[in-house]
């Protein structure tokens, strides 16, 4: 049981490249999360998902997109990276009880 | 706009003292509260949740209480030790809006 899993776990961008973030979870829970970290500021909701086949904007969507074609797979699209971009990406599922349960993360930086 | 404090940023306490976390919050009426622990480079690891018709949870060395007319949250971890060591985070939630704390990193000095 790998809990939730996120690849990669560090990435190197220029400005105007694109790249995906992936993240898995085995719990077969329904509501998944992406948030975005940076210093001095709480986590923030970059965009989430109800269940399979179902994406919805949360409260910093701009600059990327998000697909859940499969229940276990939240995929996470920056399609022209910025250096505001730069930052700690976390993926979370959620289970009945509300629980998030949060993946190691993704260190992203763009030059 | 929403607005969620964490007390301040560090803490600094003795090893088997209690120590004391603030949340505040405004311009919110969340249905629940959360606490998460984040040791560094890793993810928050969830630790208790408070709803809004509750007013304290415990679990074995922690507390929180939830006063939702001061629209505050407290969390308590009592008998404290170095392994407590880490950031806290406090979460809340209405719906599908999550809002997160910028935590607050917690010493325990031996």
């Amino acid at each position: 049981n790998a809990g939730v899993t996120q690849t990669p776990k560090f990435r190197v961008l220029k400005t105007g490249q694109s790249m995906t973030l992936l993240c898995a979870q085995d719990m077969n829970h329904e509501y998944m999360y992406w948030y975005r970290q940076d210093p001095g500021m709480g986590l923030r909701l970059i965009h989430y998902s109800v269940g399979e086949g179902t994406t919805a904007k949360g409260e910093v969507p701009d600059g990327y997109n998000v697909s859940r074609l499969k229940k276990q797979n939240f995929l996470l699209g920056l399609e022209s990276a910025a250096p505001s971009q730069t930052s700690v990406y976390f993926c979370a599922s959620m289970d009945i009880q509300e629980t998030q349960y949060f993946g190691p993360g993704t260190r992203l930086l763009v030059l | 706009s929403q607005k969620i404090e964490q007390n301040s940023e560090a803490l600094n306490i003795q090893e088997g003292k209690t120590a004391t976390l603030t949340c505040n919050y405004t311009n919110y009426s969340p249905a629940y509260l959360q606490w998460y622990r984040q040791d560094p480079g890793r993810g928050p690891v969830f630790l208790l949740l408070i709803r809004e018709n509750e007013k304290e949870k415990r679990k074995e060395r922690l507390k929180v209480t939830f006063d939702t007319t001061l629209k505050q949250s407290l969390f308590h971890i009592t008998a404290s030790q170095p392994a407590d060591s880490a950031t806290y985070l406090c979460a809340l939630a209405r719906g599908n809006d999550m809002r997160f704390g910028a935590g607050t990193r917690l010493t325990v000095k031996p």
